[in-house]
């Protein structure tokens, strides 16, 4: 079954902190990950896309990497700001199928 | 332009009654998707569309019809609500290749089945 998790599902950190949120998947064989952007009550927005062939894409303070032979992405957030403070969703498209496939969330709190 | 808008942003359902859950996006993508979100979890797939008059069941169709006459509008049906399809309703679109292209969503339907 292609399945894709985010551990740990809550973080709490300090204003300031660089962070790692985590992002595994169960086929490397995929077309695209993308990682979402939560705030409580709304929907999603998409903060950075990863095609199968590349490694990372960065957009800001972000860098998403794709190591599809291990099924790990990362979000990397530099100098973390209590704004930051939402739901991360991390989701995949695999090739067969095509549907976006979402993990179940890492809820950041980034403390001033 | 509005996005992807969804109305109504909430709703309570007694068991057995039935509602549509509206989508629009004014875009001009041709997909377009409706997921549902339980607590604590991620996304799930119910339907889609590649375009007017096109659609396909996703991961959990069960006890939910859509349809897309136009471009701009994908209803979401209900038929004989049950406790289990208390959930958050997320519509979304996209432009172009069959999902590989960025996701918009609108901002959510929360709707519970009592």
């Amino acid at each position: 079954k292609q399945e894709v998790t985010q551990i740990p599902a809550a973080l709490s950190v300090p204003e300031g902190e660089n962070l790692v949120l985590n992002c595994s998947f169960t086929d490397s064989a995929i077309y695209n990950l993308q990682w979402f952007r939560q705030d409580p009550g709304k929907g999603l927005t998409s903060l950075l896309l990863i095609q199968s062939s590349q490694r990372e894409q960065t957009s800001g303070r972000l860098n998403a990497s794709l190591d599809k032979s291990s099924g790990r992405s990362t979000l990397y957030i530099a100098a973390s700001q209590p704004g930051d403070s939402a739901t991360y969703l991390c989701a995949v498209i695999y090739n067969q199928g095509g549907k976006l496939i979402f993990g179940q969330g890492t809820e950041l709190s980034v403390k001033p | 332009n509005a996005g992807v808008t969804q109305t109504p942003k909430f709703r309570i359902l007694k068991i057995g009654q039935s509602m549509t859950l509206q989508c629009a996006q004014d875009m001009n993508h041709n997909y377009m998707y409706w997921y549902r979100q339980d607590p604590g979890m991620g996304l799930k797939l119910i339907y889609y569309s590649v375009g007017a008059g096109i659609t396909d069941k996703g991961e959990v169709p069960n006890g939910y019809n859509v349809s897309r006459s136009t471009t701009e509008d994908f209803p979401l049906r209900l038929e004989l609500a049950a406790p289990s399809q208390t959930s958050v309703y997320f519509c979304a679109s996209s432009y172009s290749v069959q999902f590989t292209d960025t996701q918009y969503f609108g901002p959510g339907t929360r709707l519970t089945v009592l």
